[in-house]
């Protein structure tokens, strides 16, 4: 079935380092993948998605590309803040035989210091 | 537009008990989904319904169910609880159901301690 695997974490980084989460997927058919990032205390928001191969999706600096060759969806950010301390997680959704549903990654925390 | 919202936010049982969460989608959203969070099994998709029609499920026991009502509120039940359904409880709306783009508006969630 559908699956997305996550780097493990936690990533703990300086405030302006780069930050690289890697994602990689398992479907069938043309899924839409999705990062979502929640905070402590709260439920999960939508960082950004692409809905086709070779798609970006970027918001509030961070960025992906999806790559169906490798089957990735990395997440990006050139410079890290403290404020996105956070458990990201990767998502796809539809493909064939999945057309409802979200299918996560573990997920990934990141604890910028200052 | 206001976001999910989803009542209690917070609440303990014993086993055994039952449990009724709610949640309100985005004015205007038909797509209901609920998710459980644990810390072991990490997001997992309970169902979604659509125009008050299950459309899919997850691979839950019978003892979760769900409906939902016309006006697209949302509501799931766990029966006889167990120690294991200690989790975070995630609705999520969306505009349009069988789409695979679109972008599913998560709500703040459910905290449940089972005891």
């Amino acid at each position: 079935g559908n699956s997305v695997t996550q780097m493990e974490g936690p990533v703990t980084l300086s405030e302006e380092a780069f930050l690289t989460i890697n994602c990689t997927y398992t479907a069938t058919g043309y899924p839409s993948l999705f990062w979502y990032v929640q905070y402590p205390g709260e439920g999960l928001q939508l960082l950004l998605k692409a809905t086709k191969a070779d798609d970006k999706g970027s918001n509030k600096g961070f960025e992906a590309t999806y790559r169906k060759e490798t089957t990735s969806f990395h997440l990006e950010k050139g410079s890290v803040q403290v404020s996105d301390s956070a458990v990201y997680f990767c998502a796809l959704k539809g493909g064939s035989g999945n057309t409802g549903k979200l299918i996560f990654g573990q997920g990934t925390t990141l604890q910028v210091k200052p | 537009k206001a976001g999910v919202t989803q009542t209690p936010r917070y609440l303990i049982k014993t086993r055994g008990q039952q449990v009724t969460l709610s949640c309100s989608p985005i004015s205007g959203h038909r797509s209901v989904s609920w998710y459980q969070q644990t810390p072991g099994q990490g997001l997992q998709f309970l169902f979604e319904y659509f125009s008050e029609t299950q459309r899919n499920k997850g691979n839950f026991p019978g003892r979760f169910s769900g409906r939902q009502f016309s006006n697209s509120r949302s509501e799931m039940n766990v029966s006889t609880l167990e120690l294991g359904d200690s989790a975070l409880y995630l609705c999520a709306s969306s505009s349009l159901g069988g789409s695979s783009y679109n972008e599913q508006f998560f709500g703040p969630g459910t905290r449940l301690t089972v005891l």
